[in-house]
């Protein structure tokens, strides 16, 4: 059962502009800020952004990560085929004392 | 480059344990600020924290599996473990360790059956 929603697909043309966004509440995202993971099929999950919205070195600027109250957004510009992937988010809950994750949101690129 | 490697049985009988070690190399566990966790992911699921050790050993475990679960270090070997008891189907799933977040294992599916 997931602590943190996340819409269940999006779809995007190649080269277009895709936000996908994850709502928690104060106890977590709007607390804590999100992780966010992509997760390639058949591969374990990569990290795109910490929860302070930084990017990891090496990460492609077209991934960027923000948030707003208890909603985190990710943004990933300019769509290519390899960004097909599941995305997730997640957040330490302080209430919960759990590290909560979003069902996670596939990302097809038409 | 840190890497992460689990190993253990890849099929466990229902109501036993469950045992994976997670082998550290490129980096050293207690040698820096960092958290090692736990993750998995039943097939065509989500993810699910299981738990996380801090590098001065402090334990954080996901409040529904608590009452099961272990995690534990080998500062020797570089490794660090999770036990998982009274295993159902409901566990059957892949396992990744990680170095929370930024380096992870490449999985390891455990099923759990008879």
């Amino acid at each position: 059962q997931a602590g943190l929603t996340q819409p269940p697909s999006v779809s995007k043309d190649l080269g277009q502009t895709a936000t996908l966004t994850c709502t928690g509440n104060s106890n977590n995202v709007g607390d804590q800020g999100a992780v966010w993971l992509q997760q390639l099929q058949g591969h374990p999950p990569k990290l795109l952004s910490s929860r302070n919205d930084e990017r990891p070195s090496g990460m492609s600027e077209r991934f960027s990560a923000s948030r707003s109250g208890n909603t985190a957004s990710l943004t990933i510009t300019g769509l290519q085929p390899e960004d097909e992937a599941d995305y997730y988010c997640s957040a330490w809950d302080s209430s919960l004392g759990n590290q909560v994750f979003g069902g996670g949101t596939k990302l097809t690129v038409l | 480059q840190v890497q992460l490697q689990e190993s253990g049985p890849g099929l466990v009988k229902p109501s036993e344990t469950l045992s994976l070690t997670c082998t550290v190399s490129g980096g050293y566990i207690s040698s820096s600020a960092y958290y090692w966790g736990w993750i998995r992911q039943p097939p065509g699921k989500g993810l699910e924290w299981i738990g996380s050790v801090y590098y001065t050993g402090t334990l954080f475990y996901n409040p529904s599996l608590k009452s099961r679960v272990i995690i534990s270090v080998d500062m020797s070997k570089n490794q660090f473990s999770l036990k998982l008891n009274s295993v159902t189907a409901a566990d059957t799933a892949v396992y990744y360790c990680t170095r929370v977040w930024d380096y992870w294992g490449q999985g390891t599916l455990v099923t759990v059956s008879s």
